[in-house]
């Protein structure tokens, strides 16, 4: 029984190369979620996903960032021409179809910019 | 603006002495209030759920409890192993708060042998 899968675990970029980052959900699991958190500060939302489908991308920057969900295959959330402050803790979490009473997490993509 | 407020942000125990975590939240309509544990470089782990005031829940030496403005992490006679950050977060009835968590920032554990 797998739970949130993401990869890589750690992920090193340049500045200005653009970073892909996976997560699959949970088996059974349709609606994505996708957190940052940012050094000494708390995980904050940035898009939720259903399969092919963007519900909510409302936390997410506009410029460079963007989220995808497919019929097969993980989510992924992508970053182009990534700079410094883009260096985060990444994390997936997934739910059911029908409404959630637990969320749970991946372990995170650990992002670092040089 | 919706909030979550952890305190204490760091906390040290001596191994068994026994202590509390708070969260306190202001939102309009809540629908659960959660409790994560996160390791150093690990995601967090779900510990529980609370939906109305007056509702407890025990996990082990953790017990959760939950009143119209805040909620209490009680840990009891705490180990070393109990030493992670803790986070709360507030899931709202309705709207995008909905599907989204707001967290706290967390409080930092750190039980000494």
């Amino acid at each position: 029984n797998a739970g949130v899968m993401q990869n890589p675990r750690h992920l090193v970029r340049r500045r200005g190369q653009e970073a892909r980052l996976r997560c699959s959900p949970m088996k059974g699991h349709s609606h994505v979620y996708w957190y940052r958190q940012l050094p000494e500060e708390g995980l904050k939302f940035m898009v939720y996903l259903q399969k092919e489908n963007i519900i909510d991308e409302s936390g997410m920057p506009k410029e460079r960032f963007s989220a995808e969900f497919p019929k097969e295959g993980p989510s992924i959330l992508r970053i182009q021409q990534v700079v410094r402050g883009d260096s985060a803790a990444y994390f997936c979490a997934s739910s059911p179809q029908t409404g959630w009473t637990e969320a749970f997490f991946g372990q995170g993509t650990r992002l670092t910019v040089v | 603006e919706d909030q979550v407020t952890q305190s204490p942000e760091a906390l040290r125990l001596q191994e068994g002495e026994s202590s509390s975590l708070n969260c306190s939240y202001t939102v309009s309509g809540l629908r659960g209030l959660f409790w994560y544990r996160q390791d150093p470089g690990k995601g967090p782990e779900f510990l529980f759920t609370l939906y109305s005031a007056g509702e407890e829940k025990e996990k082990e030496r953790l017990k959760a409890t939950l009143t119209k403005k805040e909620s209490f992490l009680h840990i009891t006679a705490p180990k070393p192993e109990d030493s992670a950050t803790y986070l709360c977060a507030v899931q709202l009835l309705s709207g995008a708060g909905s599907y989204q968590l707001t967290f706290g920032k967390g409080t930092k554990l750190s039980v000494i042998p």
